[in-house]
């Protein structure tokens, strides 16, 4: 399985950039970087993916590395609202039919008033 | 828009009793997809469906587990017999379509106890 490894967790002052990193060396030419965040006792929340090229939404915005081994998730200003586990997944074909999420732990962001 | 609903939200039951989760899509969403979700980890994928057939059940634990969707949009989760280990919460999402790279939409999630 295609892996993506990030801090358990991280704290950010109200107002502030907040940058998620995420590692991935396994990843291969077809698979997608996607980002969900989980609010506590919600459902997960699609925030941004994204394969080779910066991408930016009104959510936040995605830095990909050159060699697509590592990623950032980039909160241009945390609010309290954005307090929550982000999720760094990999989109891989699962050669049934279907682009499977794969989820690991995440990190588990604290926003700081 | 009506988001991805799901009932009961919360479900208490005993150890060796049958269950049901519901899940209804978001109008016109062809993909829907179960995730389990334990204490402290990730969801954990379980089965997606496309328009009314299982595309790929690989997630279900063990053949206690089986979900429908006979109408191509709600689908529920049957658990037979079911053990404290099956406590966690359900996860439903759907997309536009599975096989595009679409966004997921989840649901609130069904928080399934057994004693």
């Amino acid at each position: 399985d295609a892996k993506t490894t990030q801090p358990n967790s991280m704290e950010s002052n109200e107002e502030e950039p907040v940058h998620l990193p995420c590692n991935h060396s396994t990843i291969s030419g077809t698979d997608y970087i996607h980002w969900y965040r989980q609010l506590p006792s919600q459902g997960p929340e699609y925030v941004i993916h994204g394969l080779t090229s910066n991408v930016n939404n009104r959510m936040a915005s995605l830095a990909i590395a050159e060699d697509r081994k590592s990623s950032t998730l980039i909160l241009h200003r945390a609010t309290l609202r954005d307090a929550a586990v982000y999720y760094c997944i990999l989109r891989v074909y699962s050669g049934a039919g279907s682009y499977q999420l794969t989820f690991g732990k995440g990190t588990k962001l604290s926003v700081i008033p | 828009g009506a988001g991805v609903s799901q009932t009961p939200s919360n479900k208490v039951t005993e150890k060796g009793k049958y269950v049901e989760l519901r899940c209804d899509p978001i109008s016109g969403h062809t993909a829907l997809y179960w995730y389990r979700q334990s204490l402290g980890q990730g969801p954990e994928f379980l089965i997606y469906f496309q328009g009314t057939g299982a595309a790929d059940d690989s997630g279900l634990p063990n053949d206690r587990f089986f979900a429908v969707r006979p109408e191509g949009s709600v689908s529920t989760l049957k658990i037979q017999r079911t053990e404290r280990g099956d406590s966690a919460v359900y996860l439903c999402a759907s997309s536009l379509n599975g096989r595009l790279i679409n966004e997921q939409f989840f649901g609130p999630g069904t928080r399934l106890t057994v004693l």
